[in-house]
């Protein structure tokens, strides 16, 4: 079946590091590939999302391409801060059944200090 | 404007009751999902409500029983309460569109804790 691996966290970084959080799939057909964020406390926010081989998403400084060579979705930011703190997730949306569906990753805890 | 709500945000309850969680959303979207996060913050989707007919129901056990009286809400009623059944309950909802779904959007969770 359809599945999402991550790297395990948790993830420690200083502030102004640089972040890669792995984000590799088992997919049939051509899914959707999304990353979601979760501050403490909060609900899941979409942080970005590709659709089809070789896009690239990106938003809040957070980049990632959707590699079907390698079906990898890698979540990169070139200088984190302390606000980025959160928990990530990885996740792609089945294709071709379109019923919506998001199988999720086991989600990777992100903290940067100052 | 909160666009997924959900209600309770907390709830703690006692092993054998009964108890519901409420969603809305004023997205216009037509399809709702519950998912359910558990300790270990993985989460796995449980049930799908596409205009109020029920399309992915997930080896959930069928003392969790969805409903939606229309397609702004997915309520979900939860029988005969179990140790296990402690986690988050998220709703999301997301729109319908030709040639496939986008995003979902997420409510904020109600943590459930059973004793």
């Amino acid at each position: 079946g359809n599945s999402v691996t991550q790297m395990e966290g948790p993830v420690t970084l200083s502030e102004e590091a640089f972040l890669t959080i792995n984000c590799t799939y088992t997919a049939t057909g051509y899914p959707s590939l999304f990353w979601y964020v979760q501050y403490p406390g909060e609900g899941l926010q979409l942080l970005l999302k590709a659709t089809k081989a070789d896009d690239k998403g990106s938003n809040k400084g957070f980049e990632a391409t959707y590699r079907k060579e390698t079906t990898s979705f890698h979540l990169e930011k070139g200088s984190v801060q302390v606000s980025d703190s959160a928990v990530y997730f990885c996740a792609l949306s089945e294709a071709p059944s379109n019923t919506g569906k998001l199988i999720f990753g086991q989600g990777t805890t992100l903290q940067v200090k100052p | 404007d909160t666009a997924v709500s959900q209600t309770p945000k907390y709830l703690v309850t006692q092993m054998g009751n009964d108890k519901s969680i409420k969603c809305e959303q004023n997205l216009g979207h037509d399809t709702m999902y519950w998912y359910k996060q558990d300790s270990k913050k993985f989460l796995k989707i449980m049930f799908s409500y596409n205009n109020k007919e029920l399309i992915i129901n997930e080896t959930v056990p069928n003392r969790f029983s969805p409903k939606s009286p229309d397609k702004a809400h997915l309520n979900l009623h939860i029988n005969s309460l179990e140790l296990g059944d402690s986690a988050v309950y998220f709703c999301a909802s997301s729109p319908s569109e030709t040639g496939g779904y986008t995003e979902a959007f997420f409510g904020q969770g109600t943590r459930l804790t059973v004793v």
